[in-house]
């Protein structure tokens, strides 16, 4: 696509759920990242993929993260048993290599937890 | 590690010219961004400097100091579409970790 996608756009859930948030990164990028991003704050890194598998997970606070991208194309990351400290936008960006100053982002998906 | 200092918030007539900075503590790094990004929508890039210097991009201008940890970002001609957040950006050099963002700078314009 013309841009990097993500769905959904808004994610209200309950404490104690499950939810997926999915990553469609720029064609042919071949690098693909997660951020979270608080109000009044900057992106806060999760994870970085090149390729399929998982370059940099330092960022993922707990082990309820998790993330994939077992084409090396669109990527999901997992929440389980969310928390209300869970509640940010979850943003995803692409680059054509890693380690760039360059990155492209979505518009990101807000997770609500009440 | 990392660590990035910028104002929290900055305000600027239209048609002036504003600079926001940023300093930073980190144990190395390749180079510094800059983002910006209007509420509700995408970080979007629009500078990198690799070396020190000023870098040159239409109204926009950002520099950089190694020597003295600093860099800022320079906006001219402010427009009304300008009110934004800007957030600067290292990459590291060890470890894996792409960007590192400070918390960023609001930006408004005023007529």
């Amino acid at each position: 696509g013309a841009g990097v996608s993500q769905t959904p756009s808004n994610k209200v859930t309950e404490k104690g759920k499950y939810v997926e948030l999915r990553c469609d990164p720029i064609s042919g990028h071949t690098a693909l990242y997660w951020y979270r991003q608080s109000l009044g704050q900057g992106p806060e890194f999760l994870i970085y993929f090149q390729g399929t598998g998982a370059a940099d997970d330092s960022g993922l606070p707990n082990d309820r993260f998790f993330a994939v991208r077992p084409e090396g194309s669109v990527s999901t990351l997992k929440i389980q048993r969310t928390e209300r400290g869970d509640s940010a936008v979850y943003l995803c960006a692409s680059s054509t290599r890693g380690k760039t100053g360059e990155l492209f982002f979505g518009e990101g998906s807000r997770l609500t937890v009440l | 590690g990392q660590s990035l200092e910028q104002p929290s918030e900055v305000t600027a007539v239209e048609g002036a010219i504003v600079q926001i900075n940023c300093t930073y503590q980190t144990s190395g790094f390749y180079g510094l961004s800059w983002y910006q990004q209007h509420d509700g929508g995408a970080p979007t890039f629009l500078s990198y400097n690799a070396l020190d210097g000023l870098e040159e991009t239409g109204r926009f201008s950002s520099f950089l100091s190694r020597s003295d940890s600093y860099g800022y970002l320079l906006l001219q001609e402010l427009q009304m579409k300008d009110s934004a957040s800007y957030f600067c950006a290292v990459r590291p050099i060890s470890g894996n970790t792409p960007l590192v963002f400070g918390k960023g700078t609001r930006l408004s314009v005023i007529a």
